[in-house]
């Protein structure tokens, strides 16, 4: 099945400054990459995503980068805020046959803290 | 719409007790999953619905766990007997597309179990 690894496992950067965070995957079947932001005692809500056929996505300050070569692919913020203090989540989806079809497969997930 | 619905939000059970964590997932989507999320392992799937039959449960940790969906509306996770490792906080999420659309999670159910 699928891998996900993401690093930093924390991350702490001044208000104003950029935070990248990265994830690789093991799976070359996986085509789809979405980012989740937890806020403490929250649910899971999806920020950005990007497909395969895609090198970089950007929503304002945030914007995903993919290598499909390398397998990884990276999430960053500019200009960091103190509410965008939270826990980030990679993931990768398989969209082939078998029992692993459709599923996410998670990070361990990044804590970051924006500091005013 | 009000999202993925999830009962209760904090359960604290004894060990060796029942536990039933309940879900409502949006109205039209078609797939449902479970899963549990920790500090140590993150967060995990452990099962996945379809059209309200289970698809994948590999991701169940043993056989005290079990998850039904009885309709289109609601499905229910059990632990029976629970025990302090179990401890977590459990999502729901639904979708109406496993390949194309995003999952929305429910508020999730903190459970602690003594």
């Amino acid at each position: 099945g699928e891998n996900v690894e993401q690093h930093p496992s924390t991350l702490s950067v001044q208000e104003g400054d950029s935070a990248v965070i990265k994830c690789t995957y093991s799976d070359s079947a996986s085509n789809y990459f979405p980012w989740y932001k937890q806020e403490l005692g929250k649910r899971p809500q999806l920020i950005i995503d990007i497909r395969s056929n895609v090198g970089e996505k950007k929503d304002q300050r945030i914007a995903v980068t993919l290598n499909k070569t390398a397998k990884h692919f990276s999430l960053h913020i500019t200009e960091t805020q103190p509410e965008d203090s939270a826990v980030y989540f990679c993931a990768a989806r398989i969209n082939a046959g078998g029992t692993s079809y459709g599923k996410l497969t998670f990070g361990q997930g990044t804590i970051l803290t924006v500091h005013p | 719409d009000a999202g993925v619905i999830q009962s209760p939000r904090h359960e604290v059970t004894e060990m060796g007790q029942e536990v039933t964590l309940r879900c409502k997932p949006i109205s039209g989507h078609d797939y449902l999953f479970w899963y549990r999320q920790t500090m140590m392992r993150g967060l995990e799937l452990l099962i996945y619905f379809n059209n309200n039959v289970p698809i994948d449960d590999s991701g169940m940790p043993e056989d005290r766990f079990s998850a039904k969906m009885p309709n289109a509306s609601f499905s229910t996770l059990k632990i029976q007997p629970s025990e302090p490792r179990d401890s977590a906080v459990y999502f729901c999420a639904s979708t109406t597309n496993i390949a194309k659309n995003i999952q929305y999670f429910g508020a999730g159910t903190r459970l602690s179990v003594l």
